[in-house]
């Protein structure tokens, strides 16, 4: 099956800091998602990204599916941004079936 | 976007035992998916749900273990038979929208196994 690696896997933050995670896959996929899970455990879809730019608020993120991999960046961060950013991706196959990448730890200090 | 919810939101069980865990969906949808998360790890894809036929189970899982009920396109069910301690994680159920393009989850059933 896919593969789908996360970096850094722990990353710890100064309020208003700037950070990029990264999210590498190993095969053609339909669909890439990133995801936050909060401390409390709900995830939050913050981007659909099978492709090129989005921004939303402080967030952007970008998918080179040629070269498999996508980009999440978070700019300004604020003590809510802590908890894990999961990429996600559905494979060629389609179905709806997701694999999920290993995740970064985000923590962000006052 | 769908908004779920999932009963109960946390138990703590004995080995041996069973839980059922029940997901609701705000509008219905066709196929709806079990997740686990065991602790400090990501989600792995349980099975897949259908209303009216057997639910798919991915490699490593089993319909004894987990058995799934889907009775209707807004409702769920997935069932932690014979439990032991390994089977502590948080269950996730999740629907795509009606576009196909973004996937929900619902909050989570946080699962103690002593």
């Amino acid at each position: 099956g896919i593969q789908v690696e996360q970096s850094p896997p722990d990353l710890i933050l100064q309020e208003g800091a700037n950070s990029t995670l990264r999210c590498n896959f190993s095969d053609s996929v339909n669909n890439l998602q990133w995801f936050h899970q909060n401390p409390w455990g709900q995830l939050i879809n913050l981007f659909y990204i099978p492709s090129g730019t989005k921004q939303n608020g402080r967030l952007s993120a970008t998918t080179v599916a040629t070269e498999r991999y996508s980009l999440l960046y978070i700019s300004s961060s604020q003590t809510t941004d802590s908890g894990v950013y999961f990429c996600a991706v559905e494979d060629s196959g389609g179905y709806q079936k997701v694999t999920f990448g290993t995740g970064t730890k985000l923590q962000v200090i006052p | 976007s769908a908004v779920i919810s999932q009963k109960p939101s946390r138990d703590i069980c004995q080995r041996g035992t069973s839980l059922t865990i029940q997901c609701q969906v705000d509008s219905q949808v066709t196929m709806m998916f079990w997740y686990r998360q065991q602790p400090g790890q990501s989600l792995t894809l349980i099975a897949t749900a259908n209303q009216g036929s057997e639910a798919t189970y991915e490699s490593g899982f089993v319909i004894d273990k987990f058995p799934i009920s889907r009775p209707n396109l807004t409702f769920s069910t997935l069932t932690v038979s014979n439990m032991s301690p390994e089977d502590s994680s948080i269950y996730l159920c999740s629907v795509w929208t009606g576009t196909g393009v973004e996937q929900y989850f619902g909050p989570g059933t946080r699962l103690t196994v002593t």
